[in-house]
């Protein structure tokens, strides 16, 4: 079955302690993004990577690592997580095309509180 | 910039009634539009697109054309169902570039 899969689905963390939310898909898509979701402000994207090693910035990189070793995994790290990182997060993957029509296919989604 | 602006929810009908999700782009080129339906406690599903203009995407019931003139891509159904409630996001993305761009969602609650 094509997915995305996401780690943990929730967490609650403190100031500062660093954590890591993993990504991995099955679908062998060269393209995979993380989002963050915030009442009133939709999605918002962090970071995205069109293949293995190539990473860019989305709108709200600030406080956020990522690193594509591999095609299947994107995970997003939080070298030091502050409160207004408090969030829903979304991992993405699709296909890459110049032409592109790609559909995005999302993972569950990972609810973080910052303490 | 580049930005998608969506009516605010949240939005309550009854079941059979008549939706019209307005949804507005701003846009410095040419992009493909989707709009995306979020059920609770799930992640993001493509509901439908549209690549250029005049294009109408569909699927479920649900409409969207493609409006060039008016920067527009508003989504449409007939008749919405109780398992229609959901949140909904209108999105675009360029051809050239790599970056989606989202707004913000409504929400909308279908009851019997």
């Amino acid at each position: 079955e094509a997915q995305v899969t996401q780690n943990p689905r929730y967490l609650i963390t403190v100031t500062g302690k660093k954590l890591t939310v993993t990504c991995s898909q099955n679908m062998n898509h060269e393209y995979m993004s993380w989002y963050r979701q915030d009442p009133g402000l939709g999605l918002r994207q962090i970071y995205y990577s069109m293949n293995v090693e190539v990473t860019d910035k989305g709108d709200v990189p600030e406080g956020y690592k990522v690193s594509r070793k591999e095609k299947r995994n994107f995970p997003l790290i939080l070298e030091s997580p502050s409160p207004n990182q408090t969030s829903l997060y979304f991992c993405a993957s699709s296909l890459r095309g110049a032409w592109t029509k790609n559909i995005q296919y999302f993972g569950a989604g990972t609810r973080l509180s910052v303490l | 910039g580049d930005s998608v602006t969506q009516m605010e929810g949240p939005v309550t009908l009854s079941e059979e009634a008549c939706l019209t999700i307005n949804c507005t782009y701003t846009a410095t080129g040419y992009p493909s539009l989707f709009w995306y339906v979020q059920y609770p406690g799930e992640g993001l599903q493509l509901l439908l697109k549209a690549t250029k203009a005049d294009d109408k995407g569909s699927n479920k019931g649900f409409e969207a054309t493609y409006r060039k003139e008016t920067t527009s891509f508003h989504l449409e159904k007939g008749s919405v169902q109780v398992s229609d409630s959901a949140v909904y996001f209108c999105a675009l993305r360029f051809y050239t570039g790599n970056q989606f761009y989202f707004g913000t969602g409504t929400s909308l609650t279908v009851i019997p």
